[in-house]
């Protein structure tokens, strides 16, 4: 079975512009969750969607949107960028049955660069 | 607000001999807790998850413990190989937002000869 992909791997940006990650699941899988990396503040949680609808939103600001399409793909969208958006942005597949065995796999993750 | 806390950014363990990671954690309403490991410049993997029912699961090389009445759980890797050199994160959530993990700010491992 594939993995979770996300693409682009690598991405180059500018302030103020706005840029769209997108991430395929774990086929079968419904619930796809996106995390932020960065050296200051570790791993930390923007969204979750579940048959296209957002279920958790993390701590950030408008300017982090997402989607989820009727595939299970998903896509996620910074506008105005800051130079403070430079992270690895991470997307997470699960089967979204509640409880145990849940666990979230984690695609290779999309490196954003802001100058 | 941390709610997950890994103390200890550094471990090194030789070869062969166990290695011990802590994490701690806030919120009594999580009761799922999962170990990830990471290399640089790719995505967490998970290597073993326990739910809030048990205190113990285990899985070849890799045993988790979990203490609900202090807030914490600790992930045993025996025998330490040196492919174990990584970033360990320790997360968990919760049934209400079981979608929602919550990491630590992980451990860096090194597994020396």
């Amino acid at each position: 079975k594939a993995g979770v992909t996300q693409t682009p791997r690598y991405l180059i940006k500018t302030r103020g512009q706005q840029v769209t990650l997108s991430c395929s699941p774990i086929s079968g899988h419904r619930s796809v969750s996106w995390y932020q990396q960065t050296p200051g503040q570790g791993l930390q949680f923007l969204f979750e969607y579940f048959s296209e609808t957002q279920r958790n939103k993390g701590n950030f600001p408008g300017r982090f949107s997402g989607r989820q399409f009727s595939n299970s793909r998903s896509e996620m969208n910074v506008s105005t960028l800051e130079l403070g958006d430079s992270a690895l942005y991470l997307c997470a597949s699960s089967t979204s049955r509640s409880g145990p065995n849940n666990e979230q796999f984690f695609g290779p993750g999309t490196r954003l660069t802001v100058l | 607000d941390q709610q997950v806390k890994q103390n200890s950014p550094s471990l090194s363990v030789q070869e062969g001999r166990i290695s011990i990671l802590n994490c701690d954690y806030t919120n009594s309403m999580f009761d799922y807790f999962l170990w990830y490991k990471k290399y640089p410049a790719e995505g967490p993997t998970f290597l073993i998850s326990i739910s809030s029912i048990k205190d113990k699961n285990e899985d070849g090389r890799f045993t988790v413990f979990l203490n609900k009445s202090a807030k914490h759980l600790s992930l045993h890797i025996v025998p330490s190989q040196p492919g174990d050199s990584a970033v360990y994160f320790c997360a968990a959530s919760d049934s209400d937002s079981w979608g929602k993990l919550q990491f630590g700010a992980g451990t860096q491992v090194v597994v020396t000869p």
